[in-house]
C-alpha cells in the first residue's frame, strides 16, 4: 500500500542539527512531491517546505529560510528534512506528507507519516 | 503570509448531530482549500481537497462548499468516531497555512 515511513524520536541539545527521513513505498517516488510539516505541542500544523522527488527542487517557507534543507535519495526513494540551530522552540512532531493534485492544480496533502518527535532541551 | 482562521476553535456536540465549521481566509484563495481530520495521537488526515472534493475512502456525511475567502465543512450525521481536530488548510500560495483548528468534543 502507499505508504510514508519516518524515522525515529530524536533527542538534540540547543545549536544541534537534526535530520528525520521518509521512506516512500508503494508508488513512484519520482511521481510525487513531499512536504515537511511539524507541531509544536498544543500548535497548529505548521508548514516548513517541501521538495519534488522528480527533479530535487525546493520551496521552503520563509520562517525556516537558511535553517532547513530538504533533499531526497531516489534510489532509496527517501526525501530527508535537516534544521539547524535548533532551539527548545523546535521542539516538536514532524510530518512527511505527499503531495497531490487536480488536473487543474489544486495541491493537497493526501499519505502523511506517522510523524517523528524532535526533542531539543539542554 | 495567508492567515487562517477557524470557527468555533471547539465545539460539543452528540451523535446524530449535523456539525459545521467555518474558515476564513485573510485573501481570496479561490478553491484552493483542504480539510484534514487529526485524532489524538495520530497523523492529519485529509477529508476534502479543492473545497468541495471528497477524498477516495472518506464517509459521505463530510462534505465541503465555498470559495474565495470563507469556506465550511459539513458532517451532516455525527458518528462517534467523528469525534476529532478538524484543520483547514490553503494551497494557494507558500509558505502553505492551517487554521488553528475546531476540535470537536462529545456533549
Amino acid at each position: 500500500q502507499v505508504q510514508v515511513v519516518q524515522s525515529g524520536a530524536e533527542v538534540k541539545k540547543p545549536g544541534a542539527s537534526v535530520r528525520v527521513s521518509c521512506k516512500a513505498s508503494g508508488y513512484t517516488f519520482t511521481n510525487y512531491a513531499l512536504h515537511w510539516v511539524r507541531q509544536a505541542p498544543g500548535q497548529r500544523l505548521e508548514w516548513m517546505g517541501w521538495i519534488d522527488a522528480g527533479n530535487g527542487n525546493t520551496r521552503y517557507s520563509h520562517k525556516f529560510q537558511g535553517r532547513v534543507t530538504i533533499t531526497r535519495d531516489t534510489s532509496a526513494s527517501t526525501a530527508y528534512m535537516e534544521l539547524s540551530s535548533l532551539r527548545s522552540e523546535d521542539t516538536a512532531l514532524y510530518y512527511c506528507a505527499r503531495d497531490s493534485y487536480t488536473r487543474d492544480y489544486h495541491y493537497y496533502m493526501d499519505v502523511w507519516g506517522k510523524g517523528t518527535t524532535v526533542t531539543v532541551s539542554s | 503570509d495567508i492567515q487562517m482562521t477557524q470557527s468555533p476553535s471547539s465545539l460539543s456536540a452528540s451523535v446524530g448531530d449535523r456539525v459545521t465549521i467555518t474558515c476564513r481566509a485573510s485573501q481570496s484563495i479561490s478553491t484552493y482549500l483542504n480539510w484534514y481530520q487529526q485524532k489524538a495521537g495520530e497523523a492529519p488526515k485529509l477529508l476534502i481537497y479543492a473545497a468541495s472534493s471528497l477524498q477516495s475512502g472518506v464517509p459521505l456525511r463530510f462534505s465541503g462548499s465555498g470559495s474565495g475567502t470563507d469556506f465550511t465543512l459539513t458532517i451532516s450525521s455525527l458518528q462517534p468516531e467523528d469525534f476529532a481536530t478538524y484543520y483547514c488548510q490553503q494551497s494557494y500560495s507558500t509558505p502553505y497555512t492551517f487554521g488553528q483548528g475546531t476540535k470537536l468534543e462529545t456533549k
